[in-house]
C-alpha cells in the first residue's frame, strides 16, 4: 500500500492555464506539507497544514491554494501558471506531537511550456 | 532563520569503499532534529537517517552512520561498504522542535559509485 500518494506524476501545461495537484496520505498523519524542487535540485517548504488548519506559508504567490479537505488529503491549486513554476512538486506528511520523520509522496513533475 | 549548507555538490567512491558527506547548519535553537535523505534517480524522498539534537549518540542505521558534532554544528554521513545502490542524491535536513515542522534543506549532493 502506498503511504503517501500523488496525482498526477508527470503534468505538462501551457503558460496560463490552472491546475492542481492531489496528494493523499494513509498513515493517519496530522501534518502535510508541500515542498518545491526547482531545477537544481532545492528543496523548499511551500505550505504545511497541521489537522486541516494551515500552519506554514513560505512566501508563496497567491497564484498557489493548498487546500485540505479532511487531514489525510492536501491537494495544491495553481492559477495563471508561469515558466518559472515548472518544478518537481513534492507532498509529505508526518505525525504530530514530536517531530518524526516526514514521508515523502512520489512528487509531480510540473512542466508549463 | 535556520540554514543548511552543503559545500561538496559531488562526490564519487569505488564500490566497497567508505564515503563521508559533509554538511553543516546554522541555528539558536537547542533542541531540534536532523535528517539525511537519499533521492535516487526515481526522485523519491527516501529517509536514511536521523539523529536528535538532545542525544550524544551517533545515529547508526546498518551501513549509515553520523558524525553529529553540535558545537560545530557539523552532521556527517559515513557511507561504509558503499554499494551500487546508494548512487543518489543526497541531502541534509534542519528541522525545529516544536511549533513549525518544516524541514530546511541544504542544497544536496550528488554521489556516484564507481565498480
Amino acid at each position: 500500500d502506498t503511504a503517501v500518494s500523488q496525482t498526477p506524476k508527470y503534468l505538462v501545461t501551457q503558460m496560463g492555464n490552472d491546475k492542481s495537484i492531489k496528494c493523499e496520505q494513509n498513515l493517519g498523519h496530522d501534518t502535510m506539507y508541500w515542498y518545491k524542487q526547482d531545477s537544481k535540485k532545492f528543496l523548499k517548504i511551500m505550505f504545511s497544514y497541521n489537522n486541516k488548519e494551515l500552519i506554514i506559508n513560505e512566501t508563496v504567490p497567491n497564484r498557489f491554494s493548498p487546500k485540505s479537505p479532511d487531514k489525510a488529503h492536501l491537494n495544491l491549486h495553481i492559477n495563471s501558471l508561469e515558466l518559472g513554476d515548472s518544478a518537481v512538486y513534492f507532498c509529505a506528511s508526518s505525525q504530530e506531537a514530536s517531530f518524526n520523520e516526514q514521508f515523502f509522496g512520489p512528487g509531480t513533475r510540473l512542466t508549463v511550456l | 532563520a535556520q540554514t543548511v549548507t552543503q559545500s561538496q555538490p559531488e562526490m564519487s567512491v569505488q564500490e566497497a569503499e567508505t564515503v563521508t558527506l559533509s554538511c553543516t547548519y546554522d541555528t539558536s535553537e537547542s533542541d531540534y532534529y536532523l535528517f539525511w535523505y537519499k533521492q535516487p534517480p526515481s526522485r523519491q524522498m527516501i529517509l536514511v537517517i536521523r539523529q536528535e539534537a538532545y542525544k550524544q549518540q551517533n545515529a547508526t542505521e546498518n551501513r549509515f552512520s553520523v558524525n553529529f558534532q553540535k558545537a560545530a554544528k557539523s552532521f556527517s554521513l559515513k557511507i561504509s561498504d558503499s554499494q551500487l545502490g546508494d548512487a543518489a542524491m543526497y541531502f541534509c535536513a534542519y528541522g525545529s522542535q516544536g511549533g513549525s515542522e518544516k524541514l530546511v534543506f541544504g542544497k544536496g549532493m550528488k554521489l556516484t559509485v564507481n565498480p
